[in-house]
């Protein structure tokens, strides 16, 4: 069975641009989160979709936003990226039992 | 307010040694608690605690939770170079909820295993 599978692994973008991130879950999973994974603040929750809404907002701004097809597949977007937003994106996948299984993340640079 | 803290920060221990990682949490109406494994990459799922007092065991890893103490430890015996990671720890929704993937984690703990 295949894992959750994010694209891309790396990128490297500048102030001002914006970004795409891709997650695709597990088979069979409707739930998909998303987290930033920085040094100095840990794993923040950004939000989660389930079946093609967004069911849960963490605390970030609204450059931050998301979106979830009806395959289950998600993306996230960044836009007018600051230095602050370089980090590690993970996606997450969850079945009903609750229990979530991570990506291998996209590690953002933004220069 | 919703924290998780984890301790200790960071442990030095030796191949072999038992080590015991803690998570104490605030938030009481939760559905569950969960313990990662992350080295380079994404966590790793351990542990998912749901209820109170029952141990899980895989392996050399064992956790269990205490919802009257409000804290949860992660176990590993006979340590080895293999189990050098950091160990997160992540309150689970809020019960009666419909989300299922909003974590709140702690700050981890870092073990290092030398041989």
């Amino acid at each position: 069975k295949a894992g959750v599978t994010q694209t891309p692994r790396y990128l490297i973008k500048t102030r001002g641009q914006q970004v795409t991130l891709s997650c695709s879950p597990i088979s069979g999973h409707r739930s998909v989160s998303w987290y930033q994974q920085t040094p100095g603040q840990g794993l923040q929750f950004l939000f989660e979709y389930f079946s093609e809404t967004q069911r849960n907002k963490g605390n970030f701004p609204g450059r931050f936003s998301g979106r979830q097809f009806s395959n289950s597949r998600s993306e996230m977007n960044v836009s007018t990226l600051e230095l602050g937003d370089s980090a590690l994106y993970l996606c997450a996948s969850s079945s009903y039992t609750g229990e979530l299984f991570f990506g291998e993340g996209s590690r953002l640079t933004v220069l | 307010e919703d924290k998780v803290v984890q301790s200790p920060l960071s442990l030095v221990v030796h191949e072999g040694d038992t080590v015991t990682l803690n998570c104490s949490y605030e938030v009481t109406n939760f559905r569950s608690l969960l313990w990662y494994k992350q080295e380079k990459k994404a966590p790793t799922f351990l542990f998912m605690l749901t209820s109170s007092g029952i141990e899980k065991k895989s392996g050399r890893l064992s956790s269990i939770l205490d919802k009257k103490e409000l804290f949860s430890i992660l176990n590993i015996t006979a340590t080895q170079t293999g189990d050098s990671a950091i160990y997160l720890c992540a309150r689970g929704p809020n019960a009666g909820g419909t989300s299922y993937g909003k974590l709140t984690f702690g700050q981890g703990t870092i073990l290092t295993v030398h041989p």
